[in-house]
């Protein structure tokens, strides 16, 4: 089975550009989550959606992050514009609804602003 | 508000030793744990989970880890490492719906 597909795997971008990250989650899962992982901050959710619709984006930096989750097999994250605080490896994942359920990661897009 | 913490940031071990990596929660309701292991480069992946019933849970490539509920803990054990388990590892609390991770362990086997 194909697991969480992430694209790009690795962006360099200079600041002030827009940033667009994509995540095709596992079929038939109906959460999706974007994390972002730094070293200062480790591991935090920024957004996640159940059946396409945002619950939790108060992980969200700041208005430049934006997600849309247009259907059950595509998410967006982008940010506009970038800036070099925002590099950083962003992980999409999704998971089955119910609790003990187990939220599995993509391989994660891997962004430098410079 | 639950929270994971991890209390090794860097454990160095040589090869074939045990090791423990150590992690309490906070929670006031009934807890999912997880541990995932992150290899260089690479996303998270999930290595074992409490859900309920049986306290001690394990995986299939040795590791093990016990929910104690009065020390509000889930530590992770190996007997005996190897060079392969050079990792960082993560473990995590669900609550609704989300992953709360902590910060995660290095793990640095030497041979």
């Amino acid at each position: 089975d194909a697991g969480v597909i992430q694209s790009p795997r690795h962006e360099v971008t200079e600041m002030g550009q827009e940033v667009t990250l994509r995540c095709k989650p596992i079929s038939g899962h109906d959460y999706l989550f974007w994390y972002r992982q730094t070293m200062m901050r480790g591991l935090e959710l920024l957004i996640y959606f159940n059946n396409n619709v945002p619950i939790d984006d108060s992980g969200m930096p700041e208005d430049r992050f934006s997600a849309k989750m247009p259907n059950a097999s595509f998410s967006t994250l982008k940010i506009q514009p970038s800036e070099p605080r925002d590099s950083a490896v962003y992980f999409c994942a999704s998971s089955l609804s119910g609790s003990g359920n187990t939220i599995y990661f993509g391989e994660g897009s891997w962004l430098t602003v410079v | 508000a639950q929270s994971v913490t991890q209390l090794d940031s860097q454990v160095p071990v040589f090869e074939e030793a045990p090791v423990e990596l150590r992690c309490n929660y906070s929670s006031s309701v009934s807890v999912y744990l997880f541990w995932y292991v992150q290899y260089p480069n690479q996303g998270l992946q999930l290595l074992l989970k409490y859900l309920s019933g049986s306290t001690l849970v394990e995986s299939i490539n040795g590791f093990e880890a016990e929910f104690n509920k009065s020390q509000t803990s889930f530590h992770l054990r190996k007997p005996s490492v190897h060079i392969s388990d050079t990792a960082e590892y993560f473990c995590a609390v669900k609550s609704q719906g989300n992953l709360i991770f902590g910060k995660g362990t290095k793990l640095s086997v030497k041979p």
